[in-house]
C-alpha cells in the first residue's frame, strides 16, 4: 500500500535558521503530494499541495517541489520564525483511489526566539 | 466558509465500554473521514464515506465501528475500550480527498 516517511520526528532551530524537512513517500501511481501544518489545540490544515513532477508548492515562505525520480516532497524555509513551531505531515492521495489521504508520521518542529 | 464541529472535545471512558464520538460539517462536501492520532505515529484512517451511508475501511478500523446517516455527519463508535489508551481523533472532510478540511479533535482517555 502507500506509505510517506517523514525523516525527522523533531526538530529545533533559532529564529532565522534553515529549515529542512524530509518527506518520502511510496505509492503505485502518480500521487498529488501535500504538506499540512497543525497547531496546538487545532486540527491540521493545508500548507500547500503539488500534483506533477517538477511543480514546487509554495506558501508563508515554505515550499516542497515534488521529485518523482527520488519519491520526495522536502519541505524546506529559508528563515524560520518563532510563530512557524507546530506539528508538520507530509501526505499523499492517489489519483485513481480518489478520497483515501496518507499521512506521514508528523515533525513537530520548535523555533527559538 | 465552512466548519467541522467534533463532540465531545473531551471524552473518558472505563475499559471495555463501548464510546460514540460525533461529527458534523457544513461544508456540503461529500466525503468526510476519521483520523486516530497518536505521537510518532502521525495520522491512520480509521474509516472514510464518500457519499452518504457509504462507509470504507481505513488501515486502522478492526475496534471501531463507523456510520454515516446523513451527508452532514459522520459518527465513530469505538465498540470496546482499551485500558490506558489515550488517543485524538480527528474528523475531516474533503471533496474527493482534495484539500482535507479538519475539526479540531476528541481527546479519549480509557482509565
Amino acid at each position: 500500500g502507500d506509505s510517506v516517511t517523514q525523516t525527522e520526528g523533531q526538530v529545533a532551530l533559532s529564529e532565522e535558521d534553515f529549515l529542512t524537512i524530509h518527506c518520502n513517500y511510496s505509492a503505485s501511481g502518480y500521487p498529488t503530494l501535500f504538506w499540512y501544518v497543525q497547531y496546538p489545540g487545532e486540527g491540521p490544515q493545508l500548507l500547500f499541495r503539488a500534483s506533477r513532477d517538477k511543480e514546487k508548492g509554495s506558501s508563508r515562505g515554505f515550499e516542497a517541489t515534488y521529485d518523482k525520480g527520488t519519491t520526495s516532497f522536502h519541505l524546506r524555509k529559508a528563515s524560520v520564525q518563532e510563530s512557524d513551531s507546530a506539528v508538520y505531515y507530509c501526505a499523499l492521495s492517489e489519483g485513481n483511489a480518489g478520497a483515501k489521504l496518507t499521512f506521514g508520521g508528523g515533525t513537530r518542529l520548535t523555533v527559538r526566539p | 466558509g465552512g466548519i467541522i464541529t467534533q463532540t465531545p472535545k473531551f471524552l473518558i471512558g472505563q475499559e471495555g465500554q463501548k464510546l460514540t464520538l460525533k461529527c458534523q460539517q457544513n461544508f456540503n462536501h461529500d466525503t468526510m473521514y476519521w483520523y486516530r492520532q497518536d505521537s510518532g505515529k502521525g495520522l491512520r484512517l480509521i474509516y472514510y464515506s464518500i457519499t452518504e451511508n457509504d462507509l470504507q475501511k481505513g488501515d486502522l478500523s478492526e475496534g471501531y465501528d463507523a456510520s454515516r446517516e446523513k451527508k452532514s455527519s459522520f459518527s465513530l463508535t469505538v465498540t470496546s475500550a482499551q485500558k490506558n489508551e489515550m488517543a485524538v481523533f480527528l474528523c475531516a472532510s474533503s471533496i474527493q480527498g482534495e484539500r482535507l478540511f479538519f475539526g479540531h479533535g476528541t481527546k479519549l482517555s480509557v482509565l
